[in-house]
């Protein structure tokens, strides 16, 4: 059974820093591609990056390059997003996504990672 | 970017009813659309993708439609556990994938 399990809940302040995982199983991790989803409180989603764990390829999407970082360990088949410095607008609903890296869509949602950021 | 545009933002629909949701591409995806739903506090699941092909598991009653820049969910019989969000999503682009803003189906 495909499977993407997601770090637990953050509350963190302004200017801190993060890292959140999505740890992937029942499937070869190097062969597809894991994706990040955002969810603002009450929001839609809108797509942040992806990364090919076989290879670390990675692509942002405009409105996220340079806010985040998007990395994966293959030896624990787990990709990571990550903040250096947190503002209180990443208050969100961040989920990780499988996609197979065609034109096709994300077929297997995480649990999703719940990130507060308050002073 | 190719922009989704979901109507309407929210639908009221009785137990049993018909709901029909519609989504637009501001120009062609052919029919990389996806459909997905959302129940409160769960993460979106895939309901539809090419349009009109049910992913696995998904009840016959809901079923896609449309190509180019217009397209439809129909959810044929409502059961309560249908009243969600349901996000449109093109797959045109890679990897340059968008959403539509939403359609919430509430309980009449």
């Amino acid at each position: 059974e495909v499977q993407l399990v997601q770090s637990g809940a953050e509350v963190k302040k302004p200017g801190e820093s993060l890292k959140i995982s999505c740890k992937g199983s029942g499937y070869s991790f190097t062969s597809y591609w894991i994706g990040w989803v955002r969810q603002m409180p009450g929001k839609g989603l809108e797509w942040m990056g992806i990364i090919y764990p076989g290879d670390s390829d990675t692509r942002y999407s405009p409105s996220f390059q340079g806010q985040v970082t998007i990395s994966a360990d293959k030896s624990i088949s787990t990709a990571y997003l990550q903040w250096s410095s947190l503002k209180a607008s990443d208050t969100a609903m961040y989920y990780c996504v499988r996609h197979d890296g065609r034109q096709s869509p994300f077929d297997y949602w995480g649990q999703g990672t719940l990130v507060t950021v308050s002073s | 970017e190719i922009v989704m545009t979901q109507s309407p933002a929210t639908l009221s629909v009785s137990p049993g009813e018909r709901a029909t949701l519609s989504c637009r591409a501001s120009q062609s995806v052919s029919s990389n659309l996806a459909w997905y739903q959302q129940k409160p506090g769960q993460a979106p699941r895939l309901l539809i993708y090419g349009a009109s092909i049910r992913a696995t598991g998904i009840p016959a009653r809901f079923s896609g439609s449309g190509s180019g820049t217009e397209f439809t969910l129909t959810i044929s019989i409502l059961q309560s556990e249908d009243f969600a969000v349901y996000y449109c999503q093109q797959y045109n682009n890679w990897p340059a994938w968008t959403f539509g803003q939403g359609t919430k189906v509430e309980i009449k």
